[in-house]
């Protein structure tokens, strides 16, 4: 049973609009989610995260928006530049900080930027 | 900067054979995990560790058995491996204050005939 649902595997996005990448999960206690960007044969590298008592945390050209309601969330970047084509990871965690666990991922999203 | 290096980017070997996955971090990090990544699955926890010697089993550890005698090094044991166990191995560690933020090694490609 997945509980981290990226649902569209890729999106094309024209350079200097925005992107907009989606994600929806089901355990209601996660506490903090993050972005995960990767590059083809380098691994994952951490973007962006946000606890989940936020419902926004933005950091230059990347914002990310929490829905707690809709256990929903969404990355946007604005405006995409073609160094972000890359693969794009949602990752959810039950703990906001200290302690050890694994993070639960989604499947993905493979962005690319037109030019 | 952290540097988490995996010994290997590409590996064969054959069914039945003990594989051997060697992870190594130079920040001091306690947290150390192993993840596989498979296409239309994205990453799968397979075990981490918080501890020199302490482990914990993640979401899919069967098939898997992992060491950490050192802090800087964990490994990932496949004691008789499958062909269903071909794909991307990744190794990550992250500091116990702020375990989310993990950071990753490129990947060991794992192929078993």
């Amino acid at each position: 049973d997945q509980q981290v649902k990226q649902n569209s595997p890729s999106l094309s996005v024209q350079e200097g609009r925005i992107s907009i990448l989606n994600c929806d999960y089901t355990n209601s206690m996660f506490d903090y989610f993050l972005w995960y960007k990767k590059y083809p044969a380098e691994g994952p590298t951490f973007l962006i995260s946000i606890s989940s008592i936020k419902d926004k945390n933005e950091d230059g050209r990347f914002t990310v928006f929490l829905n707690k309601s809709a256990k929903h969330l969404s990355l946007h970047i604005v405006p995409s530049q073609p160094g972000d084509s890359a693969v794009y990871f949602c990752a959810a965690s039950l703990y906001s900080g200290g302690g050890a666990d694994g993070l639960t991922f989604g499947k993905g999203t493979h962005l690319i930027i037109q030019p | 900067d952290v540097k988490v290096t995996q010994s290997s980017r590409y590996l064969v070997k054959r069914t039945g054979e003990k594989v051997f996955l060697e992870c190594v971090q130079d920040m001091d990090h306690e947290n150390m995990f192993w993840y596989r990544q498979d296409p239309g699955l994205g990453l799968r926890l397979i075990y981490f560790s918080y501890d020199v010697k302490m482990k914990e089993k993640g979401d899919i550890p069967e098939g898997y058995s992992v060491s950490r005698e050192k802090k800087e090094r964990f490994s990932l044991i496949l004691e008789s491996a499958s062909t269903n166990q071909t794909s991307m191995y990744l190794c990550a560690s992250s500091f116990a204050g702020n375990q989310n933020i993990q950071y990753f090694g490129a990947g060991t490609r794992l192929s078993v005939l």
